[in-house]
């Protein structure tokens, strides 16, 4: 089945060491994003790709980086996660156009110790 | 900047009868698109409807369906025949350019037997 697959579904990490979330997906849809959701939060999108172009939104900390080296694959650094970075991180994906649905991950349960 | 509200943080309903829950939005624009997403507890979020708001016919998917009002700028959701398996967070969410969702805060729905 076509899907989106995240890797690890659970990461521990420990103050300021990065840590790296992984992304990937089989639906060949050319916008990824990633959202962070904290605890009975709504997901708060961090940046998104549209093909190779990176879109950041404003108020994503620069401590939060990403990369998507081909089409399938995308990923979530983390430089130096504080004890705030302690959320979900859902990847989305969807192909171009606003009637499209987004399709989601499991996420990745983030813990910083 | 777009801004959607669901005012319900919980609600409750007994099995195999009807719920709605409310969302109103915010937005300058005329044309753009209204979802509905459901995640279950510890699971992935999925969609349940969708809605285009040039499209005055309410969206209807099984026993889901929408009251889309425009000049109101309410989305709220109906769930006809609750079952124990709609027991989830419901998120409301906006979208139009540029592929971006926003969404409310969510309802967390308990489904009692």
């Amino acid at each position: 089945d076509a899907m989106v697959i995240q890797n690890p579904r659970y990461q521990v990490t420990q103050f300021g060491k990065p840590v790296t979330l992984s992304c990937s997906q089989t639906l060949n849809h050319n916008v990824m994003y990633w959202y962070q959701q904290k605890s009975s939060q709504a997901p708060k999108l961090l940046f998104h790709y549209y093909d190779k172009d990176f879109n950041n939104e404003a108020d994503t900390p620069d401590n939060f980086q990403s990369r998507r080296p081909n089409t399938s694959f995308c990923f979530l650094d983390i430089r130096s996660p504080g004890l705030g970075d302690a959320a979900m991180y859902l990847c989305a994906t969807s192909s171009a156009g606003n009637y499209n649905e987004q399709f989601f991950g499991p996420g990745t349960r983030l813990t910083v110790l | 900047a777009q801004t959607v509200t669901q005012s319900q943080p919980e609600m409750s309903v007994q099995e195999a009868e009807t719920v709605t829950l409310s969302c109103t939005y915010d937005t300058s624009e005329s044309d753009y698109y209204l979802f509905w997403y459901k995640q279950p507890p510890s699971r992935q979020m999925i969609l349940v409807i969708r809605q285009e708001a040039y499209k005055q016919q309410n969206a209807t998917e099984n026993r889901f369906s929408v009251n889309f009002q425009k000049a109101a700028k309410s989305f709220s959701l109906k769930i006809s025949d609750s079952q124990l398996g709609d027991a989830a967070m419901y998120f409301c969410a906006y979208r139009n350019w540029p592929e971006k969702l926003v969404f409310g805060k969510g309802t967390k729905l308990t489904v009692n037997p």
